[in-house]
């Protein structure tokens, strides 16, 4: 079955970096774009970007432009999503998701989070 | 503020219908599918509906979705205590050119 399995919790400084992995099996891990959420406390869901299957391709949301690199090891079926320059806005549960079919814009899996929690 | 319109909450008697509106423009829901998710506190959102009105394998029939124009709706029949959760919907913006969420509407099960 499809699974999707991030890293755990960090707790990071203003100003530091934090880079979340999401392990995929079960599918055809080249086959799939992947995506990744985030979830401020209180807040509903913001989507951060996109990485094609090979990974020679990222589109960013402009607010995160700058800040944000997704890559991913197909060698591994891993992505990673890398936040700079955090600040504590940035504190939120953050996810990785499968995009559903190429071209559409629906998640049909989900990792199951990872909140990271930047303070001084 | 989030680009798509969704009541803060919602809430009905178990057994009985409900709906969840979801607003939007011609750059979003007016051009593109729309799907929704279903999210439990602590768990990953769940998708519930695609391509409008199409759902994942496993997911009830209880659940349908709709579209007209530049606005979807969600909706539930037999509502059950478990059904008690945040649901989202979600689209491509074409103007913006990115994915596009509601702010979410917390349903509770009277």
């Amino acid at each position: 079955q499809v699974q999707l399995v991030q890293s755990g919790a960090e707790v990071k400084k203003p100003g530091a970096s934090v880079k979340v992995s999401c392990k995929a099996s079960g599918y055809s891990f080249s086959n799939y774009y992947m995506h990744w959420v985030r979830q401020a406390p209180g807040q509903g869901l913001e989507w951060m970007g996109i990485i094609n299957p090979s990974g020679d391709s990222t589109s960013y949301t402009q607010k995160f432009w700058g800040r944000v690199t997704m890559t991913r090891d197909t060698s591994t079926g891993t992505v990673y999503m890398e936040l700079s320059s955090l600040r504590s806005e940035d504190t939120a549960v953050y996810y990785c998701a499968r995009e559903g079919t190429a071209g559409e814009s629906y998640f049909d899996y989900w990792g199951q989070g990872t909140l990271v929690t930047v303070s001084s | 503020q989030s680009v798509l319109t969704q009541p803060p909450s919602v809430s009905a008697a178990p057994g009985q219908i409900l709906t969840i509106s979801c607003s939007g423009s011609s750059s979003n829901i007016g051009k593109n599918y729309v799907s929704w998710y279903q999210h439990l506190p602590g768990r990953a959102p769940k998708l519930l509906i695609y391509d409008n009105n199409r759902r994942p394998s496993g997911i009830p029939d209880r659940f349908s979705g709709s579209k007209s124009g530049t606005s979807a709706a969600l909706g539930i029949t037999g509502l059950q205590t478990g059904d008690e959760a945040d649901y989202y919907c979600g689209t491509w913006d074409t103007s913006l050119s990115v994915v596009v969420f509601g702010g979410g509407t917390k349903v509770t099960v009277l």
